[in-house]
């Protein structure tokens, strides 16, 4: 069956610009999250979603962060005047909810957000 | 401040040999613990996971790990490494009272097989 899957792969942009990320989790999947991977260091946490709506948003860095997900399924990660520290590997990752048993994340292959 | 701590960046091993990559964690309470692993263009898959009950945990591609309360420490572990085992690998936890299940990762160790 179908993976999470992230568009675009790779995204150059210039500094000041805004772009948008988006993310198709596992069909029936009711968690999402989005992480953020700097090079050399492992992910961390940015955003969780339980259907529609973002229940943490504990790990924006700040106001030019935003996500989405108007119909609890995609999800867009949108940030805006990106700065060159913004450059990242982006992950999404689903899961079918957050009990013991259903709690394992599955992995996007990622965006890869270089901001120039 | 609630941490995962990867000690060794890198680690090179001979195919064939026995690997242990180690991961410390400070909480107050025992976190739910995991390992993932992510090669180069794939992305991260879990290895495996402990919740509750016997310390020492089976994963996949031949990998376990073991819980050690008094040690706060998770390392994971295979009796015989293949040049396929070579990719980056992640400890990681979910603090048990955390609603929202989110991923605290640590730094990673970057494992090399040589031939």
């Amino acid at each position: 069956g179908a993976g999470v899957s992230q568009t675009p792969s790779n995204k150059v942009t210039e500094k000041g610009k805004y772009v948008e990320l988006r993310c198709d989790p596992i069909s029936g999947h009711t968690a999402l999250y989005w992480y953020r991977q700097s090079l050399g260091q492992g992910p961390e946490f940015l955003i969780y979603f339980q259907g529609t709506g973002a229940a943490d948003d504990s790990g924006l860095p700040n106001d030019r962060f935003f996500a989405v997900r108007p119909e609890g399924s995609v999800s867009t990660l949108k940030i805006q005047r990106t700065e060159r520290g913004d450059s990242a590997v982006y992950l999404c990752a689903s899961s079918r909810g957050t009990s013991d048993t259903g709690s394992e994340q599955f992995f996007g292959p990622g965006t890869r957000l270089t901001v120039l | 401040a609630q941490s995962v701590t990867q000690p060794d960046i890198h680690i090179t091993v001979s195919e064939g040999a026995s690997l242990e990559l180690r991961c410390n964690y400070s909480y107050g309470a025992t976190p739910y613990l995991f390992w993932y692993v992510q090669s180069p263009g794939q992305g991260l898959q879990l290895l495996l996971k402990y919740f509750s009950g016997d310390t020492l945990v089976q994963g996949i591609k031949g990998f376990e790990a073991e819980f050690k309360r008094s040690q706060s420490s998770f390392n994971l572990r295979k009796p015989s490494v293949h040049w396929s085992d070579a990719a980056e690998y992640f400890c990681a936890v979910v603090l048990s009272m955390d609603s929202s299940y989110k991923l605290i990762f640590g730094s990673g160790t970057r494992l090399l097989v040589r031939p």
